[in-house]
């Protein structure tokens, strides 16, 4: 069955620091997502993207984060300059297109943890 | 604004018996989807059920069954004969439509006592 990867499972990094967040995103979805989950809390919009742009972004995407997807199959969300409070689970998801539905099921990726020190 | 509220942080329920677990949204959208996933404690996010706003019947996927009432705008998670793996956290959500973002409720814990 397919499923959304996503690179590293872990990462490490000092603030100030920039990181990039890997996804493979299940291949016939239109639809890319990045969600974040600090610990303990409920899981957070950060991006849409749709047809090489992006569709939404919340709040919290400021400057600091962008998202590219730079070939055919991967989707990156870069943080230029990490903060301590960027800490959390980032979670990549897709959904497919589907005529007639109210709105399709975002599947997700297993996430990266991301800790800055 | 959209906003979905799970009020029960934590549940027990014993292994083989049902549980429901809440969850009540609020929307000005005419038509949304409803979700429910689970998290694990490994952290990953597997989707569950998923219930149109204009669907009539409630949403079965095996032992999961959504029990939707719009008028009262709740989304309730039925697991029927809860099973020790069923242990995780369930988070529902919503969506007003492809593309859009997905809002999520704080969550439930729920522990299966064997």
């Amino acid at each position: 069955e397919p499923e959304v990867t996503q690179t590293p499972s872990h990462q490490v990094t000092q603030m100030g620091q920039e990181v990039i967040l890997r996804c493979v995103p299940i291949s016939n979805h239109l639809y890319f997502y990045w969600y974040r989950q600090i610990l303990g809390q409920k899981v957070e919009f950060l991006v849409s993207f749709y047809n090489n742009e992006i569709s939404e972004k919340s709040e919290i995407f400021d400057d600091q984060f962008s998202v590219e997807r730079p070939d055919g199959s991967n989707f990156t969300l870069k943080i230029r300059s990490t903060k301590l409070e960027d800490s959390a689970m980032y979670f990549c998801a897709s959904s497919p297109p589907r005529a007639g539905a109210i709105t399709d099921t975002q599947y997700f990726g297993p996430g990266t943890r991301l800790t800055v020190l | 604004a959209q906003k979905i509220t799970q009020t029960q942080p934590g549940m027990f329920v014993q292994e083989k018996e049902a549980v429901t677990l809440d969850c009540t949204y609020d929307t000005s959208d005419q038509s949304y989807g409803l979700f429910w996933y689970k998290q694990p404690s490994s952290g990953e996010m597997i989707f569950l059920i998923y219930q149109g706003s204009y669907d009539e019947q409630n949403a079965t996927e095996g032992r999961y069954s959504l029990n939707f009432q719009k008028a009262r705008k709740s989304a309730n998670l039925v697991i029927s004969a809860s099973q020790l793996g069923d242990s995780a956290m369930y988070f529902c959500a919503m969506s007003p439509n492809t593309g859009n973002q997905f809002y999520f409720g704080t969550g439930t814990s729920l522990t299966v006592i064997p």
